[in-house]
């Protein structure tokens, strides 16, 4: 089995500002790892993937994650924090081949300051 | 390329009533998931489907809740009765054969009183 656990509920950083968003996993083989974006009343918008590939992954507006597998983390970064990046943010990981599932972490409410 | 398309947006019942949603997936993906998104949580699986067969239900509280994908394309997922945990939004997603990602529908909010 699969999980995922975001270490922060709530990041509140202010504009122009880094942003780490944290996210550790737990497999039993070696997974694929997504983080995926959801704005108020919007669908989820998928940030990014790893899919066993380069560690470093670049996805969409500028986020970044690293896979580490020897710290099983997936953080999520960003080097300058805009007011239109306020969302909820979660961390998935994918199940096995044949039953690719996603199981979702409980999410990291990232707020944005002037 | 148009998305993944989900009805009714909204549904408000009262508890033991019955209720069904619809998504439509993007055209050409064979696989469909259902997910439940309780406020303040992550969505979780209700059932996967690839093609018109059921690959993953699990999770899915049988007693209560119904799934089909008759001719491969549309699917709807039912309640009956409902409860008033069942309260949440109701996601479809979809993904293509051997894909990893997985494109959402705006989801159906359910509020059931």
């Amino acid at each position: 089995a699969q999980s995922v656990t975001q270490l922060d509920s709530h990041v509140s950083v202010s504009e122009g500002t880094p942003v780490l968003l944290r996210c550790n996993y737990s497999s039993s083989y070696s997974p694929s790892l997504f983080w995926y974006v959801q704005h108020p009343n919007k669908g989820l918008q998928l940030l990014l993937k790893y899919t066993s590939a380069a560690t470093l992954v670049k996805g969409i507006n500028g986020f970044e994650a690293e896979f580490k597998k020897s710290e099983t983390s997936f953080h999520l970064t960003k080097p300058s924090a805009h007011m239109s990046d306020a969302a909820e943010y979660f961390c998935v990981v994918s199940g096995k081949s044949g039953r690719r599932a996603l199981t979702f972490g409980s999410g990291t409410r990232l707020q944005v300051q002037p | 390329e148009a998305g993944v398309a989900q009805s009714p947006r909204y549904k408000i019942i009262e508890k033991r009533q019955s209720v069904a949603f619809w998504c439509n997936p993007i055209s050409g993906h064979a696989t469909l998931y259902w997910y439940q998104q309780i406020l303040g949580q992550g969505p979780k699986l209700l059932i996967q489907f690839q093609n018109n067969g059921v690959v993953d239900d699990s999770q899915l509280p049988k007693d209560r809740f119904s799934a089909e994908r008759l001719k491969g394309v549309d699917s709807t997922l039912k309640i009956q009765p409902a409860k008033l945990e069942d309260s949440a939004v109701y996601l479809c997603a979809s993904s293509g054969l051997g894909s990893y990602e997985q494109y959402f529908g705006p989801g159906t909010r359910l509020t059931v009183t």
